[in-house]
């Protein structure tokens, strides 16, 4: 048990679904992050939100919307996705100021695109 | 510019033999670094932190690591692996940024196979 709960933890989707990945942190973190790690790949950053503000966004395709309605919650909204997209799904949170920016990852979303 | 080198893709130990992982980073100010650890079809869960305290640092599963500035290595090492330590490990540095945000490199990660 980390703190993040991801939901849910499986999930398949066509390629003209629409569906969304939720995190909760429990850690009282105001940070939050969206990874995602594919096989064979380092693990990609995708986005950031501090203080419920978006602060990073590396280049994410618009078929991958974040929405970040509180500190202690996290969706990634996903609609016309495309097999590459398949991959983990990780979200974490961390404290902003703590020393080391120490961050905390959920048990990560397994998403098949089909 | 930051970075971090994870320098075996996979170590494979036999149960009850020491586990060493190397890491070595490049850093422009006082660095944290940290391992992690993903065991199959699991999410990354902390191992260990240095953040400028002790330079060697105790983590969870009897894994430790020394912050050895003058060589710029952070290794990961256990005296004795055990079945349950297979898994991928992850060498992350986090270095404070000019404008005072953190950024977090990750490096390629290292899969630690236990023969029996």
């Amino acid at each position: 048990e980390t703190g993040v709960t991801q939901t849910p933890r499986h999930l398949v989707m066509g390629m003209t679904n629409k569906k969304s990945l939720k995190c909760e942190q429990h850690l009282g973190h105001n940070a939050m992050y969206w990874y995602k790690q594919s096989a064979k790949k380092p693990l990609e950053l995708m986005f950031v939100y501090n203080f419920k503000e978006q602060t990073e966004n590396n280049s994410v395709p618009s078929r991958f919307s974040p929405e970040c309605p509180n500190s202690s919650h996290l969706f990634l909204h996903l609609h016309t996705l495309q097999p590459e997209d398949s991959a983990l799904y990780l979200c974490a949170s961390s404290q902003d100021g703590e020393a080391g920016n120490t961050i905390y990852f959920g048990e990560g979303s397994w998403l098949t695109v089909v | 510019a930051q970075s971090v080198t994870q320098l075996d893709s996979h170590v494979s130990v036999s149960e009850g033999t020491p586990v060493l992982l190397r890491c070595n980073y490049s850093s422009s100010y006082s660095p944290s670094l940290f391992w992690y650890v993903q065991h199959p079809n699991k999410g990354l869960q902390l191992l260990l932190k240095y953040t400028s305290a002790a330079t060697l640092v105790k983590g969870i599963n009897g894994f430790e690591a020394e912050f050895k500035k003058s060589e710029t290595s952070f290794h990961l090492t256990k005296p004795s692996a055990h079945m349950s330590d297979a898994a991928e490990y992850f060498c992350v540095v986090s270095d404070r940024q000019k404008d005072s945000n953190y950024q977090l490199i990750w490096g390629a990660g290292t899969k630690l196979i236990i023969k029996p």
